[in-house]
């Protein structure tokens, strides 16, 4: 089975641009979650979408913004991107995500890069 | 204040010896997920291990396991016999937000762990 897929594998983008990340959980999952990991930092929760619902967000701006389709893949929007938003953008799914003992499985990444 | 505290920036251990990677966490929710996830250089973030609030039992999983104190809010994770492969960046994360309804995972700033032969 596939795991967790994400679309672009690299993307450069100049400031004040805008960006669209791609997700596709493992078949079966049906939460989503958005991670910004900076170089050398642990991953910063961004978003958790459940049954196309917003169920978690972390402390971003409303720059980032997020949705989840009926096949429970999931899009992650950047508006006005700043150098700082410069990471590795991490995708993740679980089955549920409303279980505390859910593991989620991780994408390999998009690494953003705004010049 | 750091819900997750990581205060190994970096660790060595010899190949076939036992590592202890520390981890505390700060939570008032009474429901909570305890998780360890490895990412090699490669950039991959991979599970390893679950620990529930509510478990009695350590978890354990192959090589790895939690020693979970739960009145001193710690989560340690204890690879055995390590092998050159265990290498990486190893991060405590918690799931909270059951009571709320308003899920967050949070991670720690990692451990880097150096197994030398």
């Amino acid at each position: 089975d596939a795991g967790v897929t994400q679309s672009p594998t690299h993307l450069i983008k100049t400031r004040g641009q805008h960006v669209t990340l791609r997700c596709s959980p493992i078949s079966g999952h049906k939460s989503v979650s958005w991670y910004q990991q900076v170089l050398g930092q642990g991953p910063q929760f961004i978003f958790q979408y459940y049954e196309k619902e917003e169920r978690g967000r972390g402390n971003f701006p409303d720059r980032f913004s997020a949705r989840q389709f009926p096949n429970y893949s999931s899009e992650l929007n950047v508006n006005a991107l700043l150098l700082g938003d410069s990471a590795l953008y991490l995708c993740a799914s679980s089955t549920t995500g409303t279980l505390s003992n859910q593991p989620q499985h991780f994408g390999d990444g998009t690494r953003l890069s705004i010049l | 204040a750091q819900k997750i505290t990581q205060t190994q920036p970096g660790m060595f251990v010899q190949e076939k010896e036992a590592v202890t990677l520390d981890c505390t966490y700060d939570t008032s929710d009474q429901s909570y997920g305890l998780f360890w996830y490895k990412q090699p250089s490669s950039g991959e973030m991979i599970f390893l291990i679950y620990q529930g609030s509510y478990d009695e039992q350590n978890a354990t999983e192959g090589r790895y396991s939690l020693n979970f104190q739960k009145a001193r809010k710690s989560a340690n994770l204890v690879i055995s016999a390590s092998q050159l492969g265990d290498s990486a960046m190893y991060f405590c994360a918690m799931r909270e937000g059951f009571t709320s309804g308003t899920y967050k995972y949070i991670f720690g700033t990692g451990t880097r762990l150096k197994v030398l032969a």
